[in-house]
């Protein structure tokens, strides 16, 4: 069954410093997307992406995110200078043209210290 | 026996019991919901899901109902064993074309063997 992959599974970074989260969304699908969870509590839309560019982004996702598609392949999201309150779990997803077959990665915990 | 649960954090029903874990959606403009699985430590991971066009679908051990006059969204897992024990979190998606998806607070269910 086919599987969106997110590397690291664990990132440790210090205040201030930045960091790139890696996503490889099914290969076939068209829409991109950013999550997040802090820890204990529900899953929070950071940012859609398709035919190169962000479609939808919520209040969380402000000057200090990005989103970039570098190839065919590799979708990622930087976070410039990190917050403490950017600590969280990161998931990518991606869905075909019509929204479906969504499918969330295994997450990258991000651990700002 | 079954096990209703009205939207509380936690269900604990005993293995062999049905399930049923109870959403209330947010915006009747949403016209697709999928019903997901998360396990500790794990990405979102999908069950089953359904259109506002339809009142109900099935699939194995798993049944969705959409009751869209009180914007109302039911999982019933039948015969519950261990292994569905994790966190059930519905999600809604708008009827625009980003795909975001929203999800709610999240039903933690625990199995009694």
């Amino acid at each position: 069954e086919p599987e969106v992959t997110q590397t690291p599974s664990h990132q440790v970074t210090q205040m201030g410093q930045e960091v790139i989260l890696r996503c490889v969304p099914i290969s076939n699908h068209l829409y991109f997307y950013w999550y997040r969870q802090i820890l204990g509590q529900k899953v929070e839309f950071l940012v859609s992406f398709y035919n190169n560019e962000i479609s939808e982004k919520s209040e969380i996702f402000d000057d200090q995110f990005s989103v970039e598609r570098p190839d065919g392949s590799n979708f990622t999201l930087k976070i410039r200078s990190t917050k403490l309150e950017d600590s969280a779990m990161y998931f990518c997803a991606s869905s075909d043209d019509l929204g479906e077959g969504y499918t969330f990665g295994s997450g990258t915990r991000l651990t700002v210290v | 026996g079954e096990s209703v649960g009205l939207h509380l954090p936690t269900l604990s029903v005993q293995e062999g019991d049905n399930s049923i874990i109870n959403c209330a959606y947010s915006n009747s403009a949403s016209d697709y919901f999928i019903w997901y699985k998360q396990e500790s430590g794990k990405g979102p991971q999908f069950i089953i899901d359904i259109r506002s066009n339809m009142d109900k679908r099935q699939g194995q051990r798993v049944t969705v109902l959409l009751n869209k006059t009180v914007k109302h969204l039911s999982l019933q897992i039948a015969a519950t064993q261990p292994g569905d024990s994790a966190v059930y979190f519905c999600a809604e998606k708008g009827s625009g074309n980003t795909g975001k998806l929203i999800f709610g607070q999240g039903t933690t269910l625990q199995v009694k063997p």
